[in-house]
């Protein structure tokens, strides 16, 4: 069955420093691979997603990521920290075939971002 | 359009009330869809509805749990006999895509039970 790992439950980077969110994915089938940011109380947004295009995917807000399928990663990445990014954020994955419309998500990571 | 919309925001119920929540999708989206997000978690998939059809319900959706989506519009997702164990975030979301991805969230149900 298809799931997420997420290393690190919480990641603390100062303003400016590289964002760096791990994620390891398990999947029989070519995965669509998702970053998903929520703020508190707050539901999901969507950063990016991969779709078997591009192995690297550009989202919204400066993130991007790297679909390495030989690592299973899909490591979130911003090369400068802002206060507004403090979050948490979730990576997630589609089971595909028959329950593709079916998002698995990881555990979670909060970013905590110092002045 | 505003998004999806979950009503209530919060609900601070006793052990054994019944809740029901309502979720409002985006107007085009035929795909509705409920989760759960207990703390510290990522959200966990509870049902997928298809215009008016529910087509999967999760193990996790005991038989004190029961969603509706009459005529393909709005949802609603009822809890009997609520325990404490249902205390969580209950999100709804909608999408007009088969594949996961088009998915909008609503800011969520936050449930309590004392």
């Amino acid at each position: 069955a298809q799931s997420v790992t997420q290393l690190g439950s919480h990641v603390s980077v100062s303003e400016g420093a590289l964002v760096l969110l791990r994620c390891n994915y398990s999947s029989s089938v070519p995965p669509y691979l998702f970053w998903y940011v929520q703020y508190p109380n707050q539901g999901l947004q969507l950063l990016l997603k991969y779709t078997s295009a591009a192995t690297l995917v550009k989202g919204i807000n400066g993130f991007e990521a790297e679909f390495k399928k030989s690592e299973t990663s899909f490591h979130l990445t911003k090369p400068s920290a802002h206060m507004s990014d403090a979050a948490e954020y979730f990576c997630a994955v589609t089971p595909g075939g028959d329950s593709s419309y079916k998002l698995i998500f990881g555990s979670g990571t909060r970013l905590l971002v110092r002045p | 359009d505003t998004g999806v919309s979950q009503d209530p925001r919060h609900k601070i119920t006793k052990r054994g009330q019944n809740v029901t929540f309502r979720c409002d999708p985006i107007s085009e989206h035929n795909r509705l869809y409920w989760y759960r997000q207990t703390l510290g978690q990522g959200p966990e998939f509870l049902t997928y509805f298809q215009n008016e059809a529910q087509l999967e319900k999760s193990r996790l959706l005991s038989d004190r749990f029961s969603a509706e989506r009459p005529k393909g519009s709005f949802s609603t997702l009822e809890i009997q006999r609520t325990e404490q164990g249902d205390s969580a975030m209950y999100l709804c979301a909608s999408s007009s895509d088969p594949n996961g991805y088009g998915y909008t969230f609503g800011s969520g149900t936050r449930l309590t039970v004392v």
